[in-house]
């Protein structure tokens, strides 16, 4: 199947900082991806749809300014978590849509952010 | 918007026995249904799909089935193994395209 890479894979940072988290699609272009978090023993939760050339969407409840979704390229979108604080500390996730695959969605390793 | 709800949230099943997980949802626009695995820590994998053409799939072990019209579909694992023992999430595309899970099926296969 598809590959989806996203980097780190874990970060620990002070609060008040910004870490970015960077999702490429290795193997195949991907016009759109997508941003989950997930908290312990919870399901992923959709943040925002990163769109190449264009602004992200965010889902209902997310702050735009807080979590900015760049998508410069068919292979690349980031997320940056702006001044970070301890309850920002999750699993983020992203996936990318492979039209190759009959629109499969695969999804990144996962990036564990800490903030203390 | 689409609303997935996904039962039961804990099985536990002795291994050699068979595992269902039910999910529901409300887009009767949803055409893509797929299932993931989840282990501690890493990312969703994704083990069987079915799209709305289609009322079941199988893969082996692992089968997946669709009612549209009672828009529900289900997970179906056979003859457990320790190494099913994760957490599955159920998964349906909105009209927007964007995959909305169920809450997860802790899934524990005892030896």
């Amino acid at each position: 199947g598809a590959v989806v890479s996203q980097h780190p894979s874990w970060v620990i940072c002070k609060s008040g900082t910004s870490v970015k988290i960077e999702c490429r699609s290795l193997d195949f272009q991907a016009t759109t991806m997508f941003w989950y978090r997930q908290f312990p023993k919870q399901s992923l939760m959709l943040m925002a749809t990163s769109n190449e050339g264009s602004k992200a969407t965010y889902e209902q409840g997310v702050e735009k300014d807080k979590f900015l979704i760049n998508h410069a390229s068919l292979t690349l979108s980031t997320l940056t978590v702006t001044s970070a604080h301890p309850e920002d500390s999750s699993f983020y996730i992203c996936s990318a849509r492979s039209g190759e695959s009959g629109n499969t969605i695969y999804f990144g390793e996962g990036s564990w952010l800490t903030v203390v | 918007g689409e609303n997935v709800e996904q039962h039961p949230s804990t099985l536990s099943v002795q291994e050699g026995d068979s595992a269902v997980i039910k999910c529901t949802y409300s887009d009767s626009a949803s055409n893509y249904f797929p299932w993931y695995k989840q282990e501690l820590g890493k990312r969703p994998q994704l083990i069987i799909d079915i799209r709305s053409n289609v009322g079941e799939k199988k893969d082996q072990r692992i089968a997946v089935t669709l009612n549209k019209t009672a828009k529900h579909f289900s997970l179906h694992i056979t003859e457990t193994q320790p190494e099913d023992s994760a957490v599955y999430f159920c998964a349906v595309n909105d009209s927007w395209g964007k995959l909305q899970f169920g809450a997860g099926t802790q899934v524990v296969v005892t030896p």
